[in-house]
């Protein structure tokens, strides 16, 4: 089956400093991956996808993450943490050999940046 | 502003009541489901509506009843809950199309359902 880990249970990181999220996948065939954020009390919200092409892929609130087909990563990273980036981070790949329209989710990651 | 509302934000219930989760969208999305989530977890996938057919069912007591009114609705009844099944339930839509699923998913903010 497919699936993701998440290898850290929290990130602490300063505010201003480089925030970087952790995931590696294990897939059969080409990836689907993809970053979710969970705010305290909300439901989850799509930060970005990776399908194909560019390696560098862009999404929202200034998050990106890099495709890296040999290291079977997608690391989740931002160039400078504010507070408000506080919150619970999925990885989440597409679980294709089950079928259409399942993702298989990581165990999250709490990030905590510090005033 | 999430576009996926979901009804009751909270919800208490004894294990003998019936009560139902409710979940809106008006994005035009073809395909609807329901997660559970317990505290700090990552969501669990339960029922999963395409096209207003059920199309995933993931081994879910029958204590968990879905319903798919329209391609706008989506209920989940619930009937003699265990105090287990306290947790923050998800509804979310995502698009369906010829070019086939994009895996972005568009949450609700979530019931938060406690049985006691």
């Amino acid at each position: 089956a497919q699936s993701v880990a998440q290898p850290e249970d929290q990130v602490n990181v300063a505010e201003g400093n480089p925030l970087t999220v952790k995931c590696t996948y294990s897939v059969s065939g080409n990836p689907y991956l993809f970053w979710y954020v969970q705010y305290p009390n909300r439901g989850l919200q799509f930060l970005l996808k990776y399908i194909t092409g560019d390696n560098l892929v862009k999404g929202s609130y200034g998050f990106e993450a890099e495709f890296n087909k040999s290291q079977t990563s997608f690391h989740l990273k931002k160039p400078s943490a504010l507070v408000s980036d506080s919150a619970l981070y999925f990885c989440a790949v597409r679980d294709m050999p089950r079928g259409n329209n399942r993702l298989a989710f990581g165990k999250g990651n709490q990030v905590v940046v510090i005033p | 502003d999430t576009e996926v509302t979901q009804t009751p934000k909270h919800l208490v219930m004894g294990m003998t009541n019936k009560k139902s989760l409710k979940c809106e969208q008006h994005m035009g999305h073809r395909a609807m489901y329901w997660y559970k989530q317990k505290a700090k977890k990552p969501p669990e996938l339960m029922f999963v509506y395409s096209y207003e057919k059920l199309s995933i069912n993931e081994s879910v007591p029958s204590r968990f009843s879905p319903e798919c009114p329209n391609s706008s609705l989506l209920n989940l009844h619930l009937h003699a809950l265990q105090p287990e099944d306290s947790a923050l339930y998800l509804c979310a839509s995502s698009q369906e199309s010829s070019a086939g699923w994009t895996g972005e998913l568009f949450f609700g903010e979530g019931s938060r359902l406690t049985v006691l």
